[in-house]
């Protein structure tokens, strides 16, 4: 069992309609959960992070995190054709500063 | 605030060679992290230095090694340089302290012949 795992997808949806990614992780000592989005041939941009139970909103994303589950999800309200790329999902334990990311999914907005 | 910047962008080397790679992270910023990332294997943690101190160390083998200096800025080095070692290799910033969010640099794209 990989450590974080997400669909690779692709995902498609239609601009002005919600993306909603997913990752569930298998390390229950992990404390705190990021998103990065990155573009192809370049490097990934830290785009949301979680540590707590709950939603958390920024802009037209937001996170949500179940630690019992061991589940966190992305979603993406009004997507954009520039939000076309891949999501990669991370997650780390207290105290290391050491990044366990999952193969990303691939998102394709179309206009 | 400037980001974080890494140095050279691209780099072809041959096997056998080896090859060191820098980083300078945010102002402020005392923790460097390493990750190479291939499309077979994604992104994958290599080693964090903290305060010029090795603090977490991924599983990999002993051909890469890094280091920290006062001002924080970091090096990695590879050595005896093998085809899969072909990448882009990452450096990230963060404050180090626990839940830290970590900011990535643009990568240094390194070709292996």
């Amino acid at each position: 069992q990989k450590e974080v795992e997400q669909n690779s997808g692709p995902l498609s949806v239609p601009e002005g309609a919600i993306a909603s990614l997913n990752c569930t992780y298998s390390d229950r000592g992990s404390q705190s959960f990021f998103w990065y989005r990155q573009y192809s041939g370049k490097s990934p941009e830290l785009i949301m992070f979680i540590y707590s139970n709950g939603d958390k909103e920024d802009g037209r994303f937001t996170a949500q995190l179940n630690k019992a589950s061991q589940y966190v999800s992305l979603l993406i309200r009004d997507s954009q054709p520039s939000d076309s790329a891949t999501y990669l999902c991370a997650v780390m334990n207290t105290g290391f500063q050491k990044l366990v990311f999952g193969t990303g999914t691939r998102l394709l907005v179309s206009p | 605030k400037a980001g974080v910047t890494q140095t050279p962008r691209y780099l072809i080397k041959t096997r056998g060679q080896q090859v060191t790679l820098s980083c300078s992270p945010i102002s402020g910023h005392r923790s460097v992290s390493w990750y190479q990332q291939t499309p077979g294997q994604g992104l994958q943690f290599l080693f964090e230095y903290f305060s010029e101190t090795q603090r977490n160390k991924g599983n990999f083998p002993g051909r890469f090694s890094g280091r920290q200096f006062s001002n924080s800025r970091s090096e990695m080095n590879v050595s005896t340089l093998e085809l899969g070692d072909s990448a882009l290799y990452l450096c990230a910033s963060s404050l180090g302290v626990s839940y830290n969010e970590q900011f990535f640099g643009p990568g240094t794209r390194l070709t292996v012949l």
